[in-house]
C-alpha cells in the first residue's frame, strides 16, 4: 500500500547551520509533495510544496528537492533560526484518488 | 475568512463510551479530512469527505466513522472508546478536494480516554 517514510525522527542543529529532512514514498503515481510545519501546541501549516514535474523549488531559506526516479524528496532549511524549531511533516498525494499520506514527522531542534 | 474550527477543544471520556467531534471548514471549502495525531505516529489519515460523501478512508477500525453535512461541516464519531484512542484529532479542509489543494488544519480536539 501507500507509504511515506521520513528521516530522521529527531534532528538537532546549531543555529545558523543547515537542516535536511528526507522522505521516500512507495507509489510512483504520487504527484504532489507538500511539507507542513507544526509548532508546539499549534496546528500544522503548509510551508512549501513541489509537484512531480519540478525537480527543485525554493522559498527564501527553505527549499525542496524531488527525485522521481529514486522516489524521494527532501526539505532543506538554510541559516536556521530559533523559530525553525518545530515538527516537520512531509506528505505525498496519489494522483488516482487524491489521497494524502503523511510521514511520521521530524522534530527539529535549533540549538543556541 | 475564518479558519477551520473544531469543537470541543478538549474531551475526557472513559473506556466504552462514545464521542462525537465537530469540524467547521473554511467557508467555501468542500473537502474535510480527519487525522489522528499521536506521539511517534505522526498524522494518520482517518477519512475524507467531499460533498457529503466519504471519498477516502484510512486503515482504522469501524468504530471510527464520520459524516459531512450539506454546509460542509463534518463530524467524527468514535464508539466503544479504548485507551489507545487518546490522541489529538485534527481536521483539515481544502477547497476542491483535489490532492494538490493545500490542507488547512483546525486546532484539533485533544481526546483523553481514561
Amino acid at each position: 500500500g501507500e507509504n511515506v517514510e521520513q528521516h530522521p525522527s529527531t534532528l538537532s542543529v546549531q543555529e545558523g547551520d543547515s537542516a535536511v529532512i528526507k522522505c521516500t514514498y512507495s507509489d510512483s503515481a504520487s504527484n504532489y509533495f507538500p511539507w507542513y510545519k507544526q509548532e508546539l501546541g499549534k496546528r500544522p501549516q503548509l510551508i512549501i510544496d513541489i509537484r512531480s514535474n519540478v525537480g527543485e523549488k525554493k522559498d527564501q531559506r527553505i527549499a525542496v528537492t524531488l527525485n522521481k526516479t529514486a522516489k524521494h524528496f527532501s526539505l532543506h532549511i538554510t541559516e536556521t533560526q530559533p523559530e525553525d524549531s518545530a515538527v516537520y511533516f512531509c506528505a505525498a498525494t496519489l494522483n488516482r484518488d487524491d489521497k494524502i499520506i503523511f510521514g511520521k514527522g521530524t522534530r527539529l531542534h535549533i540549538l543556541p | 475568512k475564518a479558519g477551520v474550527t473544531q469543537t470541543p477543544r478538549y474531551l475526557i471520556k472513559t473506556r466504552g463510551q462514545q464521542v462525537t467531534l465537530s469540524c467547521s471548514p473554511i467557508s467555501g471549502h468542500r473537502s474535510v479530512s480527519w487525522y489522528q495525531q499521536t506521539p511517534g505516529q505522526g498524522l494518520q489519515f482517518l477519512f475524507e469527505y467531499f460533498s457529503e460523501t466519504q471519498r477516502n478512508k484510512g486503515n482504522f477500525p469501524g468504530r471510527f466513522s464520520g459524516r459531512q453535512f450539506s454546509n460542509s461541516r463534518s463530524e467524527m464519531n468514535v464508539s466503544t472508546l479504548e485507551l489507545g484512542d487518546s490522541a489529538l484529532y485534527l481536521c483539515a479542509s481544502s477547497p476542491g478536494g483535489q490532492g494538490t489543494d493545500t490542507q488547512y488544519f483546525g486546532p484539533g480536539t485533544r481526546l483523553t480516554v481514561l
